[in-house]
């Protein structure tokens, strides 16, 4: 049962455009939302981040949305460069008991952006 | 760079081989995550350590096993290998928490080739 879902593989985008990458996610008790890149043979990279009180976090070309009643959050990269291109993981966090949080990741999008 | 070093960063080995993954942690953070990513795959966690002691288990097989050392760098280690072990394996650390203590920064990772 997958509970973050990233339902595009891919994306490809020309230099300059927007580049928006789509999560949606099933598990109500999620309440704080991450996206990660990923170049090659390098671990993931945090990004950006969202609590679930909010519906908007913005850092620089870096918007994430939140829409907590339709269980989907988006990440909007603009002006999109090619140096963004890269895999976009997902990932939202649940108390798990005690002092434990566990984040869940999706299976991630490859973002190419185009020269 | 991340503050979360692993090694090695590449291990080539047979079946039935037992193998040893290493994780040295950010500085100050007491959580230890493990990570495979399969081809296709998103990031599958294994488990989590919190200063010495498994917290939670994720889809680890039995023949895994991980622990933390009073240093906190942690050990995972995997025996009677088989071909589909093969994978790369993420390391992450945070200090735990809610919040944006659920950022996990991840290591460079270690690409695991069972031939």
């Amino acid at each position: 049962d997958q509970q973050v879902k990233q339902n595009s593989p891919s994306l490809s985008v020309q230099e300059g455009r927007i580049s928006i990458l789509n999560c949606d996610y099933t598990n109500s008790m999620f309440d704080y939302f991450l996206w990660y890149k990923k170049y090659p043979a390098e671990g993931p990279t945090f990004l950006i981040s969202i609590s679930s009180i909010k519906d908007k976090n913005e850092d620089g070309r870096f918007t994430v949305f939140l829409n907590k009643s339709a269980k989907h959050l988006s990440l909007h990269i603009v002006p999109s460069h090619p140096g963004d291109s890269a895999v976009y993981f997902c990932a939202a966090s649940a108390y798990s008991g005690g002092s434990n949080y566990k984040l869940t990741f999706g299976k991630g999008t490859l973002l190419t952006v185009n020269p | 760079d991340s503050g979360v070093t692993q090694t090695p960063k590449h291990l080539i080995t047979a079946t039935g081989q037992r193998v040893t993954l290493r994780c040295s942690p950010r500085s100050g953070d007491l959580s230890v995550y493990w990570y495979q990513q399969s081809l296709d795959q998103g990031l599958q966690f294994l488990i989590h350590y919190y200063n010495g002691e498994e917290r939670a288990k994720g889809n680890i097989l039995e023949r895994f096993s991980a622990q933390q050392f009073p240093d906190l760098h942690s050990e995972l280690n995997l025996s009677s290998l088989e071909l589909g072990d093969s994978a790369l394996y993420f390391c992450a650390s945070n200090k735990q928490g809610g919040g944006a203590k659920n950022i996990q920064y991840f290591g460079a990772g270690t690409r695991l080739s069972v031939l």
